[in-house]
């Protein structure tokens, strides 16, 4: 079985930029995660889809970030303009359902200078 | 304000000892715990879990132990590896459902050495 694939795996932008990730989920995955995780930090719930619906998306800093999950497969991410607190990596996760059983893929580290 | 901390940030162990992961938490709420590891480059994977009904999960080497009245959990490696050496991550569940979200602690960096 594939796994959630992210791309691209490193990212490095100048402030104000814009930049766009994308991700592939478990074929079947219902349910996707976007997180962020600063370094020195845990992963943090940025937006949730349960197919092309949003669940929650309470921490997602909607002035600057935004996301999208069409036709309720891939999904990608996207923040215009950067600021140089959003360097972090960005884990796309997924699962049938339950968060507790979501698998995750190997994350974007992005820089922003 | 973070409600599931892990206050050690790193922790070195000899390989064959015991290794001990601590997670604290301050939601009486949380249902589900669980405990992740991730290698550099990658991403999290899942390694064991407990729910709030049960004090006590084992799976080979890992042993998770969950104390509802002081709001801690830890993660015990019994014997630990070289291979063991990652970061750990606790999680708790909030909500219900598929409506329901992880919160993270910080992290603990786990060295085994040979």
């Amino acid at each position: 079985e594939a796994g959630v694939a992210q791309s691209p795996r490193y990212k490095i932008i100048e402030k104000r930029q814009s930049v766009a990730f994308w991700c592939n989920p478990i074929s079947g995955h219902a349910t996707l995660y976007w997180y962020q995780q600063i370094l020195g930090q845990g992963p943090k719930l940025l937006i949730q889809f349960q197919n092309n619906g949003v669940v929650d998306d309470s921490q997602l800093p909607k002035d600057r970030f935004s996301a999208e999950r069409l036709k309720g497969v891939d999904s990608t991410l996207k923040i215009q303009p950067a600021k140089l607190e959003d360097s972090a990596v960005y884990l796309c996760a997924s699962s049938y359902g339950l968060p507790t059983e979501a698998f995750f893929g190997q994350g974007t580290r992005l820089t922003v200078v | 304000d973070q409600q599931v901390k892990q206050n050690s940030p790193s922790l070195s162990v000899q390989e064959g000892r015991i290794s001990i992961l601590n997670c604290d938490y301050t939601n009486s709420m949380f249902d589900y715990f669980l405990w992740y590891k991730k290698y550099p480059a990658e991403g999290p994977t899942f390694l064991i879990s407990i729910s709030s009904i049960k004090d006590k999960n084992e799976d080979g080497r890992f042993t998770v132990f969950l104390n509802k009245s002081a709001k801690h959990l830890s993660l015990h490696i019994v014997p630990s590896q070289p291979g063991d050496s990652a970061v750990y991550f606790c999680a708790a569940k909030a909500g219900a459902g598929n409506t329901g979200k992880l919160i993270f602690g910080q992290g603990t960096t786990l060295q085994v050495k040979p």
